[in-house]
């Protein structure tokens, strides 16, 4: 079963900015909106971080934001902070399996 | 926002049959949408096993289909998790979690269950 790719890790200083990238080569990431990001810390279980491709749940912070252009969604992450280390996964909706997730990407803070 | 509690044996023998329940707490599970069971192997990525409705509907990963039954208990106010013919490959933490509108927007703390080689 095919995943969504995304880069295995992304790494960036304390205050920039940087984005981690979830392509698809199917229609899906494309053709619908239903695109989630999640964070996870070691050993803990994901956190919803953005829904609906550019949705913040209440409580996220404002740093976190998403995007979509064709069939690749973006995760970008303002002002970072190294509590901001953790992994992220995307999520996409399909017709097929209904929820498909991302390969993951590590993001360090230097 | 519902709390979700997975339980379970830790470990299943090989071909064997792994039995997971997901309590439900802090609100009904009868409240409508869908809740999900999804697994990560040791180091590895999210896959998504199956979902479903508190009328009992319910939706799988074709890749697991054949394996799984995923039912409810609205009596218990909680939902399960079979799976069969078990390997080391199904080694994993198993999470309950509660669907929003095509996103998962709630997770249990997880459980992992191992099967040996």
């Amino acid at each position: 079963q095919s995943a969504l790719t995304q880069p295995a890790s992304v790494s960036g200083s304390p205050g920039q900015s940087i984005a981690i990238s979830c392509t698809e080569t199917s229609s899906d990431v494309g053709g619908y909106n239903y695109v989630s990001w999640y964070q996870q810390y070691p050993g803990k279980a994901p956190k919803l971080m953005i829904y609906d491709v550019t949705n913040r749940p209440s409580g996220v912070s404002t740093r976190f934001s998403g995007s979509k252009s064709g069939n690749t969604a973006s995760l970008t992450i303002s002002g970072l902070q190294a509590e901001d280390e953790a992994d992220y996964y995307c999520s996409s909706y399909r017709s097929s399996t209904l929820y498909v997730f991302g390969t993951g990407t590590k993001v360090t803070v230097l | 926002q519902v709390q979700l509690q997975e339980s379970g044996p830790g470990l299943v023998k090989p071909s064997g049959t792994l039995s997971l329940t997901c309590a439900v707490s802090g609100g009904s599970i009868s409240s409508g949408n869908w809740w999900s069971w999804v697994r990560q192997p040791p180091g590895k990525g999210l896959e998504w096993i199956g979902e479903i409705h508190h009328r009992g509907s319910t939706n799988y990963n074709p890749s697991l289909k054949s394996r799984v039954t995923i039912t409810v208990d609205k009596s218990k106010n909680q939902f399960s998790l079979k799976l069969t013919s078990v390997t080391a490959a199904d080694t994993a933490v198993y999470y309950c979690a509660h669907n929003g509108y095509y996103t998962i927007d709630s997770w249990g703390q997880g459980t992992l269950v191992g099967v040996p080689s």
